[in-house]
């Protein structure tokens, strides 16, 4: 099975800052890539997904793709407390079927 | 639109008894998946259904899983027997076109003791 490697964490940011959370994958061939947050106990929601090379923006979160350096990245602009939770990052593979990484655990203060 | 159904919530049950999760996905979702997702770890897919057909069990460990789903669309997972390693929270997902991802229901979080 193909590898997604996320940073554990967790990362610590105080509110109002950019978080930067980080993902790496290890098959090139992989086409499309999400972003899904997971408060504690609950099941994960999905932020956004990308499929080019570069930024998708989505109100404060902005997605990057570098496709070449096997990179995806989650910005989160204005970090308010309730952004902190869980961020995986999924890797779709051939056949519809999501891998994902172990998460990046956000904790924004206040 | 309805979400995902997942029934029971929480199940507590020694090792060796047998259990069974259930899942209704959302109306019009051809494709559903089973994940686990064991504590601080990332989910990990157990079977993925097309329809009632089967398209990938490669990760399910089919000599104490098995899954099925009846007519497309209900589906139940079942673990027997259970091992203390089952310990997790399974999810159950559906996707009408998974490009755009999956949506996961509540959860049932496993505890095996």
């Amino acid at each position: 099975q193909k590898e997604v490697e996320q940073n554990s964490g967790p990362l610590s940011v105080p509110e109002g800052a950019i978080a930067s959370l980080n993902c790496t994958y290890s098959d090139r061939g992989s086409q499309s890539f999400f972003w899904y947050r997971q408060y504690s106990g609950k099941s994960p929601e999905l932020i956004m997904f990308i499929y080019s090379n570069g930024d998708k923006e989505d109100g404060r979160f902005t997605a990057q793709l570098n496709k070449a350096s096997q990179y995806v990245s989650l910005l989160i602009r204005d970090s308010q407390p309730s952004d902190s939770a869980t961020y995986l990052c999924a890797v779709m593979e051939y056949g519809n079927k999501l891998v994902f990484g172990a998460g990046t655990i956000l904790r924004v203060k206040s | 639109e309805a979400g995902v159904a997942q029934s029971p919530r929480y199940k507590i049950i020694e090792k060796r008894q047998s259990v069974a999760f259930w899942c209704n996905p959302i109306s019009g979702h051809a494709t559903l998946y089973w994940y686990q997702q064991i504590l601080g770890q990332g989910p990990k897919l157990l079977i993925q259904f097309q329809n009632n057909g089967v398209v990938d069990d490669s990760q399910l460990p089919k000599d104490r899983f098995s899954a099925e789903r009846l007519k497309g669309v209900d589906s139940t997972l079942k673990i027997q027997p259970a091992k203390l390693e089952d310990s997790a929270v399974y999810l159950c997902a559906s996707s009408q076109a998974a490009a755009v991802g999956y949506t996961f229901g509540s959860g049932t979080r496993l505890t095996v003791v």
